[in-house]
């Protein structure tokens, strides 16, 4: 079975320093990892995925997440948080075997002038 | 472009009556799936169809129906709304079951 663990529940940075957004996954099988972004009021849109190619993904708006196979981890991080970057993520783990997304509880990251 | 869109962005409805939110996606997906967000729970999987005629209940399904009768659309029915059924309701398709999934924009809905 998977499932996912997001750690923080809630981030804080100032502007310019750098993210982390923290996520732990259960997977039977190699899986396919994701991060989505969720601004106020909107859907979610993908930020990147892992789908065991490359280790370090990159994404979109400069954020990247590395797999970790030995620690079960993939977290998310960007080198200088943005105004534009407050919004909440959220972690996804997928197996195929599965056929479905499994979503984790989500990490609303504020980002303070 | 193609896209994913739902109707009505908001409702509001009253208990007992019958609902139905309506999702149409122009990617050509066969996978179309339905979740509820709500706050502290991330988003869970209602129900979800991997082709025409083809029908599934994800984890949280009671109160709620799903029918595919092409692959342009997937509406969510229920049957007899609920106050515990508010909520905002995110349609999904994908290519691929297990992989990128692309959203609607959502749909608040207010059960009172």
């Amino acid at each position: 079975a998977q499932s996912v663990t997001q750690l923080d529940s809630h981030v804080s940075v100032s502007e310019g320093t750098p993210v982390l957004l923290r996520c732990n996954y259960s997977s039977s099988y190699s899986p396919s990892l994701f991060w989505y972004v969720q601004h106020p009021n909107k859907g979610l849109q993908l930020l990147l995925k892992y789908t065991s190619a490359a280790t370090l993904v990159k994404g979109i708006n400069g954020f990247e997440a590395e797999f970790k196979k030995s620690e079960t981890s993939f977290h998310l991080t960007k080198p200088s948080a943005h105004m534009s970057d407050a919004a909440e993520y959220f972690c996804v783990v997928s197996e195929g075997s599965a056929r479905q997304l499994t979503f984790g509880s989500g990490t609303q990251l504020t980002v303070l002038p | 472009d193609a896209e994913i869109t739902q109707s009505p962005r908001h409702k509001i409805t009253e208990t007992g009556r019958q609902v139905t939110l309506a999702c149409h996606q122009t990617w050509n997906h066969n996978n179309m799936f339905w979740y509820r967000q709500d706050l502290g729970h991330g988003l869970r999987l209602i129900h979800y169809s991997y082709g025409v005629h083809d029908t599934n209940k994800g984890e949280v399904s009671d109160g709620y129906s799903v029918s595919r009768s092409n692959t342009e659309d997937l509406p969510l029915t229920l049957e007899s709304a609920a106050s515990s059924q508010t909520s905002v309701y995110f349609c999904a398709s994908s290519d691929l079951a297990w992989d990128t999934q692309y959203f609607g924009p959502g749909t608040r809905l207010t059960v009172l």
